[in-house]
């Protein structure tokens, strides 16, 4: 375990809907880094948080968009959902950035019908 | 374009021997470099992590590193089947202005220990 939660575990949604998933990070970490997996491939990153600010973010549209909480609890929330948004989404937590280990939770599986 | 290549596999390996997983990485400026095991339908967990170059060693797994060559590999001994999952070659690299560029992952191997 550890020590990373995400809720919900799956999720099925329809074409153009919204969504929040959630992650709560280890206790004394303060950076959370959100990735998209699809099936067969790796994770993908989408952004991350460092004490509440986006610090960084790989290649995807506005429409995915996050949130960090000051207990450094964060949020994905992705709108105007498409078919091939359909994966897993992974929360990582880690003392910091740079090179400081990130750790995984369970991640929430979502299907886009 | 940052790119990380694995091998996808399967790898088929019997059980107690060595199994070696190898990874390639084209951006230089790559600074930390990570060996996650997925277990298929759960998230990724970690099992080894190695900075600078030459082999780090951690019970039956060891890393290697060579910058030079832009390849890093993970050699696990006495493989259990246990050890059946998917290993990802993870790579990150510090983005100069301070922001995070997040880890780049290759797709994975799929490693398969025979009984």
């Amino acid at each position: 375990e550890t020590g990373v939660t995400q809720s919900p575990t799956h999720l099925i949604k329809t074409r153009g809907q919204q969504v929040t998933l959630r992650c709560s990070s280890q206790s004394g970490h303060n950076t959370v880094s959100w990735y998209q997996q699809a099936l067969g491939q790796g994770p993908q990153f989408i952004f991350q948080y460092y004490r509440e600010e986006e610090n960084g973010r790989g290649n995807f549209p506005p429409r995915f968009s996050g949130l960090q909480f000051p207990n450094y609890s964060s949020e994905l929330n992705v709108n105007a959902l498409e078919l091939d948004d359909s994966a897993l989404y992974l929360c990582a937590s880690s003392l910091g950035t740079g090179g400081y280990i990130q750790y995984f939770g369970a991640g929430t599986r979502l299907s886009v019908l | 374009q940052k790119e990380v290549e694995q091998n996808s596999g399967p790898l088929s390996v019997p059980e107690g021997a060595i199994a070696s997983l190898n990874c390639t990485y084209s951006d230089r400026g790559s600074q930390s470099f990570f060996w996650y095991r997925q277990y298929s339908g759960k998230s990724p967990e970690l099992i080894m992590s190695i900075y600078s170059n030459g082999d780090k060693e951690d019970g039956r797994f060891t890393a290697q590193l060579n910058k030079a060559s832009q390849y890093v590999s993970l050699l696990i001994r006495d493989s259990q089947p246990s050890d059946s999952a998917t290993y990802l070659c993870a790579v990150l690299r510090v983005s100069s202005g301070g922001g995070a560029d997040g880890l780049t992952f290759g797709k994975g191997t799929h490693l398969i220990i025979q009984p």
